[in-house]
């Protein structure tokens, strides 16, 4: 089962913030969240697993509800190099990741 | 560089025809996953495979097979190709022993014409 990510697009200016979602329908041992540029391979960005532990990157946050089954990327005071795709993978076991579709953010000056 | 190797990085065929596709996952990784991603769209799961095994599959067709060799690495086959198999085809790579994360090579872009 896809994972449901919105908004679908975003634009942004310089040193605004913007949070994406992703919720799924089923029970996750975790949340991937990674970036794709254009013409590039997605990189990772955050892994949020059950329990609260949290692995990743130092500028960007985000949050897990286990209940709920739901994540949020927290990206604050947006950088240019923020732009590109970003996908939520959920992972209900065997390490089997499934992602959105995937957010496009857009950061202009 | 993810560490993750894949070749070719690009292929243009003609329907009909099969090809293969190689993946080399990071040192020491025993999961290999591929994934599908069509012009604007996600990435599409296809197949997972743990040291040799595979571990879970997702929406690939019948069409297409892969498989996990004993020195890890990993080949998707794609046969009777269709134009809407046109598409970027990723391997990922991970451990257990790390975080999790998955490191994704840089694709083999598809063109059936």
């Amino acid at each position: 089962q896809q994972p449901v990510q919105s908004p679908q697009a975003v634009i942004l200016r310089e040193g605004e913030d913007a949070v994406i979602n992703c919720s799924s329908s089923k029970a996750l041992y975790s949340v991937h969240w990674y970036r794709q540029k254009h013409g590039e391979a997605p990189v990772f960005l955050m892994i949020l697993l059950k329990g609260g532990e949290q692995k990743g990157h130092e500028k960007i946050s985000a949050s897990f509800n286990e209940k709920k089954q739901q994540s949020s990327l927290y990206l604050t005071a947006s950088q240019l190099s923020y732009s590109g795709t970003y996908f939520c993978g959920t992972e209900k076991g065997y390490q089997k990741v499934t992602f959105g579709i995937g957010t496009k953010l857009q950061v202009i000056p | 560089d993810s560490g993750v190797t894949q070749t070719p990085k690009h292929l243009i065929t003609a329907t009909g025809q099969r090809v293969t596709l190689r993946c080399s996952p990071r040192s020491g990784d025993l999961s290999v996953y591929w994934y599908q991603q069509s012009l604007d769209q996600g990435l599409q799961f296809l197949i997972q495979y743990y040291n040799g095994e595979e571990r879970a599959k997702g929406n690939i067709l019948e069409r297409f097979s892969a498989q996990q060799f004993p020195d890890l690495h990993s080949e998707l086959n794609l046969s009777s190709l269709e134009l809407g198999d046109s598409a970027l085809y990723f391997c990922a790579s991970s451990s257990r022993t790390g975080t999790g994360e998955l490191f994704f090579g840089e694709g083999s872009r598809l063109t059936v014409l």
